[in-house]
């Protein structure tokens, strides 16, 4: 059984590009939830999606973020007109229902120049 | 909202020895979860031990073990007979139980803990 599967495992954008982070769950997991872990700092929450459904955006900034987890597929976190703020490495985490257990993918590292 | 309080940026322990890791938590919920997750220098955060916030009993995985003291909201990390291979940073996380659905996890900053030879 795969793990979590995160791509690009590295993402160099520069600023005003878009970046496309990819998150494919583990087998049987219908809830994925992302994370941005800043240089030096502990991961914070983003968002946590089901299938076709996010159920909390509360860590989501307000403008040019957004994620989606289609019915098929994997899970995207969108981020538009990146600014150097936005570097940082993405973790994205996968659980079956009703489940405490969350198991991380690799993350992806994204620099903006 | 859950805040999780990491106060000791980074940590030293000689091979073999015992080292224990702080944590402290906010919160008013009663039902919830706590847990130590690691990030070796790959960056890929491993599960290292959860407790259950409704068990007295303190978890323990192998070299690891937990102090959970739920009045004081206190949730510390003990790690015994320490190996080179436990050089991480260390975090600590809040999970609040939400019944019948899933929950988000709150981090604490995290611990730089290295193993000396």
């Amino acid at each position: 059984n795969a793990g979590v599967m995160q791509n690009p495992r590295h993402l160099v954008r520069r600023r005003g590009q878009e970046a496309r982070l990819r998150c494919s769950p583990m087998k049987g997991h219908s809830h994925v939830y992302w994370y941005r872990q800043l240089p030096e700092e502990g991961l914070k929450f983003m968002v946590y999606l089901q299938k076709e459904n996010i159920i909390d955006e509360s860590g989501m900034p307000k403008e040019r973020f957004s994620a989606e987890f289609p019915k098929e597929g994997p899970s995207i976190l969108r981020i538009q007109q990146v600014v150097r703020g936005d570097s940082a490495a993405y973790f994205c985490a996968s659980s079956p229902w009703q489940s405490y257990e969350q198991y991380f993918g690799p993350g992806t590292r994204l620099t903006v120049t | 909202a859950q805040t999780v309080t990491q106060s000791q940026p980074e940590m030293s322990v000689q091979e073999a020895e015992t080292v224990t890791l702080s944590c402290t938590y906010d919160t008013s919920e009663s039902n919830y979860y706590l847990f130590w997750y690691k990030q070796p220098p790959s960056r890929q955060m491993i599960l290292v031990i959860r407790q259950e916030a409704y068990k007295q009993q303190n978890a323990t995985e192998n070299r690891f073990s937990v102090n959970f003291q739920k009045a004081a909201k206190s949730f510390s990390l003990k790690i015994s007979d320490s190996q080179l291979g436990d050089t991480a940073m260390y975090f600590c996380a809040f999970m609040k139980h939400v019944t019948g659905a899933n929950s988000k996890l709150t981090f604490g900053k995290g611990i730089t803990l290295s193993v000396r030879p």
